[in-house]
């Protein structure tokens, strides 16, 4: 079963404009909520986290806002750049005694020019 | 400051064989974790280690093992390969085991013919 869904495969928006990328979860045990950004040939690369007791945390253009209630976590990344354009995963860090993280399957985003 | 480093970067191996890959954690980073990503799916939880002992292991058959050595990296095992192995291996490092922000490496590309 897929505790964390990303069900939007990819996303094109225009250079300049919001990009808002979706994550939900079905499982309540989590402490911590991630994005990560992944360029081809390379690892994952942290973007920003989220502990589960907020409800938004910022860094720069990049916004991650929890609603625990829905049990869904977006990412917005006000104003889209050409260079953003990657795969972004969320991720859910499990609170067991591995503290593993749990990922989506990942969105694509285009961001054009 | 060098990254998390993983070898080789790609293999190719025939389905029945072994095989060996190696990670070095960011330094002074205790706590080493392998993914293995599929192709269009997200990075999914194999093991994780800290302070040399395993703390944590996901849904995957025996055939996977791993250790971590004093100088805290680490070796990922597979035996016996199916075609199904074939995959990206991501390793991960973070300071401690509680550590939410995780550091990827590159990954090995391993292709099971």
């Amino acid at each position: 079963d897929q505790q964390v869904k990303q069900n939007s495969p990819s996303l094109s928006v225009q250079e300049g404009r919001i990009s808002i990328l979706n994550c939900d979860y079905t499982n309540s045990m989590f402490d911590y909520f991630l994005w990560y950004k992944k360029y081809p040939a390379e690892g994952p690369t942290f973007l920003i986290s989220i502990s589960s007791i907020k409800d938004k945390n910022e860094d720069g253009r990049f916004t991650v806002f929890l609603n625990k209630s829905a049990k869904h976590l977006s990412l917005h990344i006000v104003p889209s750049q050409p260079g953003d354009s990657a795969v972004y995963f969320c991720a859910a860090r499990s609170m067991d005694s591995s503290y593993k993280l749990i990922f989506g399957s990942g969105t694509r985003l285009l961001v054009r020019p | 400051d060098a990254g998390v480093t993983q070898s080789p970067t790609h293999l190719i191996k025939t389905r029945g064989q072994q095989v060996t890959l190696r990670c070095s954690p960011i330094s002074g980073h205790k706590s080493v974790s392998w993914y293995q990503q599929v192709l269009g799916q997200g990075p999914q939880f194999i093991f994780q280690y800290y302070e040399k002992e395993e703390r944590g292991r996901g849904n995957f058959p025996d055939r996977f093992s791993a250790r971590q050595f004093p100088n805290y990296s680490s070796e990922l095992n597979v035996n016996a390969l199916l075609l199904g192995d074939s995959a990206l291996y991501l390793c991960a490092s973070s300071w401690d085991i509680m550590g939410e922000k995780l550091f990827f490496g590159s990954g090995t590309q391993l292709s099971v013919l």
